[in-house]
């Protein structure tokens, strides 16, 4: 699986957009981008995935460049509780065994 | 509601000691895994199952084992701690192959003295 390179930390006022960064230079054409998320004491929570057109659901979107070296994951109107640590993850999407290879992720702050 | 559960939230033992961290998912769920979390390190993968009784190593199986008898239930076994597997125990399942999200359970906080 490619690997991903995320900033460790970034910080984003409440009430605005929070854009988290993911290069995946690596990345084959089979591959998925996934974005995971986990918040203090809990176990990490699946957000969003696209292989190569934009995606959204009703926790974020996902933004993923042309030539697909990297995306951008948005929370379109952050609150406290999206404070978080935020895992880029890309991967096949094969038949079994489906492991998800965590890197450390980029610590999301949500200041008040 | 979907559910993971994880038999202890926190344990402390004795370096030499066997442990027995059981999960337990109700989703009815093919893949069960097993990942240690480090700060610095994300997860990293114990082990998984993709069906009763079949297990695969991950990256780091090295001083651990596992066990699935039943489909629903999927243990990681210590046979003799050390200190230096202290750390996050997190197990997830997942539906089927392909399926491309995996439900965590809250983790077990395991500290080896």
């Amino acid at each position: 699986d490619a690997k991903t390179t995320q900033p460790p930390s970034m910080d984003c006022a409440e009430g605005r957009a929070a854009n988290l960064p993911c290069n995946h230079s690596t990345i084959s054409g089979n591959e998925y981008v996934y974005w995971y998320r986990q918040i203090h004491s809990q176990g990490p929570q699946y957000i969003i995935h696209g292989l190569k057109n934009n995606e959204t659901n009703e926790m974020a979107s996902l933004i993923i460049t042309e030539d697909r070296k990297s995306s951008t994951l948005i929370l379109p109107h952050a609150t406290l509780r999206d404070t978080a640590v935020y895992y880029c993850i890309v991967r096949v999407r094969g038949w079994y065994g489906q492991n998800f290879v965590f890197g450390p992720g980029t610590r999301l702050s949500v200041l008040p | 509601d979907v559910k993971v559960t994880q038999s202890s939230r926190y344990l402390v033992k004795r370096t030499g000691e066997k442990v027995f961290l059981e999960c337990v998912q109700d989703m009815d769920h093919e893949n069960m895994f097993w990942y240690r979390q480090d700060p610095g390190l994300g997860l990293r993968l114990i082990y998984f199952s993709y069906d009763v009784k079949m297990k695969e190593k991950g990256d780091i199986p090295e001083g651990y084992s596992v066990s699935r008898e039943k489909k629903e239930r999927f243990s990681l076994i210590l046979e003799s701690t050390s200190t230096n597997q202290t750390s996050m125990y997190l197990c997830a399942s997942s539906f089927q192959a392909g399926a491309y999200e995996q439900f965590f359970g809250p983790g077990t906080r395991l500290t080896v003295l």
